[in-house]
C-alpha cells in the first residue's frame, strides 16, 4: 500500500458527460501528479500540483482541468468525454522531488 | 515523440534464469532514470534507479546498466522469479528532481515456473 488513495476505482460514463476523479496523496506529501495510461501506451504526465499551485503541465487537454485543495487532496476533472478518453488514471505523489513518487492505485474511465 | 522507448512489449524468460529488459532514451538531458514495476489493478511501485554519473546500481537481485553513449539502459534480474512477472516501466528526468517523469510504454515480463 502506497498511501495514496484514489476514488472511485471503476467509472463507466456516456460521451459527452463530465466526470471527477479523486486523489488524496500521502500523508506530508506536499506534490501530486495525473497521468494517464491508455491501451499500449506508457503512462502520459498530465499535471502537477505543488502544495496548491500548478508546477508543471504535460500532455492534458483543455477539456481536462485539475486542482489541489488545502488539504492538499486533488481533483482531475474531465469534460465532454470522447470514447479516447478512456484510460486508467493514476495519481501519484511526492513531498518535493519528482523523482520519488509513489503511486496510487488508478482509477478505470470507461467511456461508452 | 517517445524521449523514452521500451521496444519489446513482452519478454518471457524461465525461473531461475536472467531477465534482460532494455530502454532507450532521446533526450541527451535526462540525467535520472528509474524502473517502476506494476502489477494489474495496482499503480506503479518503484524499483531501482541510477543517476548519469554512475553505469551501475545494483539491489539485491536487480541491477540497472546505464549506457550514456549509446542512450541505452538495462534492467537485469537474476535469478528470475514467478513474482518477478509485472509490467516494467522505465522512466528518465532532467535535473535530478525538478521535472515531470518521462516513461516508456513498457515490457510485460512473464517469469515461467
Amino acid at each position: 500500500d502506497s498511501g495514496v488513495t484514489q476514488t472511485p476505482k471503476h467509472l463507466i460514463t456516456a460521451t459527452g458527460q463530465r466526470v471527477t476523479l479523486r486523489c488524496s496523496p500521502r500523508s506530508g506529501d506536499l506534490s501530486v501528479y495525473w497521468y494517464q495510461q491508455s491501451l499500449d501506451q506508457g503512462l502520459q504526465f498530465l499535471i502537477q500540483y505543488y502544495n496548491g499551485e500548478e508546477r508543471a503541465k504535460g500532455n492534458i487537454l483543455e477539456r481536462f482541468s485539475a486542482q489541489q485543495f488545502p488539504d492538499l487532496h486533488s481533483e482531475l476533472n474531465l469534460s465532454s468525454l470522447e470514447l479516447g478518453d478512456s484510460a486508467l488514471y493514476f495519481c501519484a505523489s511526492s513531498v518535493q522531488r519528482t523523482d520519488e513518487q509513489y503511486f496510487g492505485p488508478g482509477t478505470r474511465l470507461t467511456v461508452t | 515523440d517517445q524521449q523514452v522507448k521500451q521496444n519489446s512489449p513482452s519478454l518471457s524468460v524461465q525461473e531461475g534464469r536472467i531477465s534482460i529488459l532494455n530502454c532507450d532514451y532521446t533526450n541527451s538531458m535526462f540525467d535520472y532514470f528509474l524502473w517502476y514495476k506494476k502489477y494489474p489493478a495496482e499503480g506503479p511501485t518503484f524499483l531501482i534507479s541510477i543517476s548519469s554519473i554512475k553505469d551501475k546500481n545494483e539491489d539485491g537481485r536487480f541491477t540497472v546498466f546505464l549506457n550514456k553513449s549509446a542512450k541505452h539502459l538495462s534492467l537485469h534480474i537474476v535469478p528470475s522469479q514467478p513474482g518477478d512477472s509485472a509490467v516494467y516501466f522505465c522512466a528518465a528526468l532532467r535535473n535530478s528532481g525538478n521535472t515531470p517523469l518521462v516513461f516508456g510504454k513498457g515490457t510485460r515480463l512473464s517469469v515461467i515456473a
